[in-house]
Formats: structure tokens, sequence, C-alpha cells
């Protein structure tokens, strides 16, 4: 247990389906992170969120939606995805205080169908 | 763009030797983490540099940071099966709202007893 909370570890999900990924942290970090692994690529950032305030958009496509309701919890919401878009999605959570080390969550493994 | 091209990509070693992963970049960043990622979870941080020239032991494990804040190194002596997995550096550039982690490919390290 890292201090951040992932859910679900694993989702299969259908091509026009819409589900959620969740992440969660109670470490008093103030700036949240969705990064996508793929294989043989390296972690790609998805979005930043500063105090609440989403960042940067990295050019994702639309079907990934974010949402940072408090500073505490990220979602990301997927909609229409392609089987491109299966890989282990990870939510890390870092304080804007000094501390520069990142905590990952264990992350969310997807796969489209 | 910054991109961070580390090597070896794939290690594979007998107990006891010892190991050398290098990271390199044109880019300055303000600090350089190395993390360690085992099969189904997320990165842990193993530890930060953030002066040039700095060195950092963890055990076994002696990190380097360039003197120009470019490279870093992980020498890891008389590696033990327990070492295996996947090791990642990640720079970032200056801890401000809106900065994140930019990763290199990873080194997958097998040690074999």
């Amino acid at each position: 247990e890292t201090g951040v909370t992932q859910t679900p570890r694993h989702l299969v999900m259908g091509m026009t389906n819409k589900k959620s990924l969740k992440c969660e942290q109670h470490l008093g970090h103030n700036a949240m992170y969705w990064y996508k692994q793929s294989a043989k690529k390296p972690l790609e950032l998805m979005f930043v969120y500063s105090l609440e305030e989403r960042v940067e958009n990295n050019s994702v496509p639309s079907r990934f939606s974010p949402e940072c309701p408090n500073s505490s919890h990220l979602f990301l919401h997927l909609h229409t995805l392609q089987p491109e878009d299966s890989a282990l999605y990870l939510c890390a959570s870092k304080s804007m205080r000094g501390d520069y080390g990142y905590t990952f969550g264990s992350g969310t493994r997807l796969t489209v169908v | 763009t910054q991109l961070l091209e580390q090597s070896p990509q794939f290690l594979s070693i007998q107990e006891g030797e010892n190991l050398t992963v290098y990271c390199n970049s044109s880019s300055v960043f303000s600090s350089l983490q190395w993390y360690r990622q085992e099969p189904g979870e997320g990165p842990v941080l193993l530890v930060t540099v953030v002066t040039g020239g700095e060195v950092k032991k963890l055990k076994r494990l002696t990190f380097q940071f360039g003197d120009a804040r470019k490279d870093s190194s992980l020498h890891i002596t008389a590696a033990q099966p327990g070492d295996t997995g996947l090791y990642l550096c990640a720079g970032e550039a200056f801890p401000q709202a809106g900065t994140a982690l930019i990763f290199g490919k990873g080194t997958t390290l097998s040690v074999s007893s």
C-alpha cells in the first residue's frame, strides 16, 4: 500500500462502453497525475492537476476525460475507446511544497476489446 | 521536447555481478529520480538527486547525478535475485505547477542465482 489507491485493478471494456477509473490519496498531496504505460514505451503523461485545477492536457484524445473534484480524488472517464488504448493507467500524487518524490498507485490494467 | 535515453534496455546477469544503468538527456533537470517497478504494480521511488555531482547510496545501490544535471547513473554492487525488476529514471524540469516527470523507457533487470 503506497498511500495512493486505484480502482479497479483490472478492467475489460468494449469499445462502446463508458467506464471510469478512480484514484484516491490521503497523503496531503496537492498535485495529481494520470500516466499511461504501454509496452516498449516510456510512461506517458496524460493529465496534470495542481491544486485541483487541470494544468496540462498533453494532447490526449477526447475519449479520455479527467475529473478532480477535490485534492484527494482523481477520476479518468473513458468512452468509445480503441483497442490501442489498452495499457496500464497509473495515478500519481505529489506535494508541491518541495518534496520531489511522486507516489504512484498500483495502476488499472485496462483491456479494450 | 525533453527526452530521457535510458540504457541498457535489458540486462540479464548472474548473482554477485555488478551493473550500471545510464540515463542521459540533452536537457537540464532540476531533479532526477529513480524508480523501481514490479510486475502489476506502480513505480516506487528509490532516490531523488537534485545537486549536480551528487552521489547517493542506498545499501548496494549508488546513484549519481551528472555535474551538468543532464544525466544520471545507477550502479548496483553484488546484484541479488531480489534486485530483479524494471528500473526507471525520470526527470523533472522545475518543480512548479504544471510540470511533471518525464520518464525513460526503463531497464529490465534479471538477476539469476
